[in-house]
């Protein structure tokens, strides 16, 4: 267990719909990070909060959106959903903006039919 | 821009028998490098890492040594067992450009272990 959650475990939802994934990181971690996994694109990297700022933006859709709350859980907005945006979305914690190793939580399939 | 490439899979050896997962890199700055795996149905563990160049990475029997003049982190084990089946992720973070230790990833080799 690394101390990452994430829920919902599944989620199944119909196209065009917006649904919430949420992550709760480490205890103590102030980084968050979240990151797609994909049949077509693997692993890539969406973006990266530090303490409720925007830290780093990667291959993040528009339709896409992402924050940190006060007690550093984060959340991640996926809008207009599309059968393409089907995968697997991981949240990865670390305890500090310079710390490059980090912890991943079990992941959220998302399935869009 | 920074890039991580694998060997393609799947890799199917018998138990006992010796693994190897090549990884090359390419960084503009001094990445960190890591080794992740991902049982099935399960999230990412972190397997081993290195930091600098000549830093060797172990865990659980893998190793893998960073090696700046061939930008390279490839991934060993002398004795693979059955519960090694897995995916596994060679992945670098480089904050020179944007100051983010993100993971860049490269594309994962599945190995299977037959018995």
């Amino acid at each position: 267990d690394s101390g990452v959650t994430q829920t919902p475990k599944h989620l199944i939802t119909a196209t065009g719909q917006r649904v919430t994934l949420r992550c709760s990181p480490r205890s103590g971690d102030l980084s968050v990070y979240w990151y797609q996994q994909s049949l077509d694109q693997g692993l890539q990297f969406l973006i990266q909060y530090y303490n409720g700022e925007e830290r780093a933006k990667g291959n993040i859709l528009e339709r896409f959106s992402a924050q940190q709350f006060p007690d550093l859980h984060s959340e991640l907005n996926l809008s207009s959903l599309e059968l393409g945006d089907s995968a697997l979305y991981f949240c990865a914690s670390s305890p500090s903006a310079g710390t490059p190793e980090a912890f991943f939580g079990q992941g959220t399939r998302l399935t869009v039919v | 821009g920074d890039s991580v490439t694998q060997m393609e899979g799947p890799v199917t050896l018998s138990e006992e028998a010796f693994l190897t997962i090549n990884c090359t890199y390419t960084a503009t700055g001094y990445p960190s490098l890591f080794w992740y795996v991902q049982y099935p149905g399960e999230g990412l563990q972190l397997l081993l890492k290195a930091t600098k160049a000549d830093d060797k990475g172990s865990n659980k029997g893998f190793e893998a040594t960073y090696r700046k003049e061939t930008t390279s982190f490839h991934l060993e084990k002398g004795s693979v067992q059955v519960s090694d089946s897995a995916v596994y992720f060679c992945a670098l973070s480089d904050p020179s450009g944007d100051s983010s230790y993100k993971l860049i990833f490269g594309s994962g080799t599945r190995l299977l272990v037959r018995p």
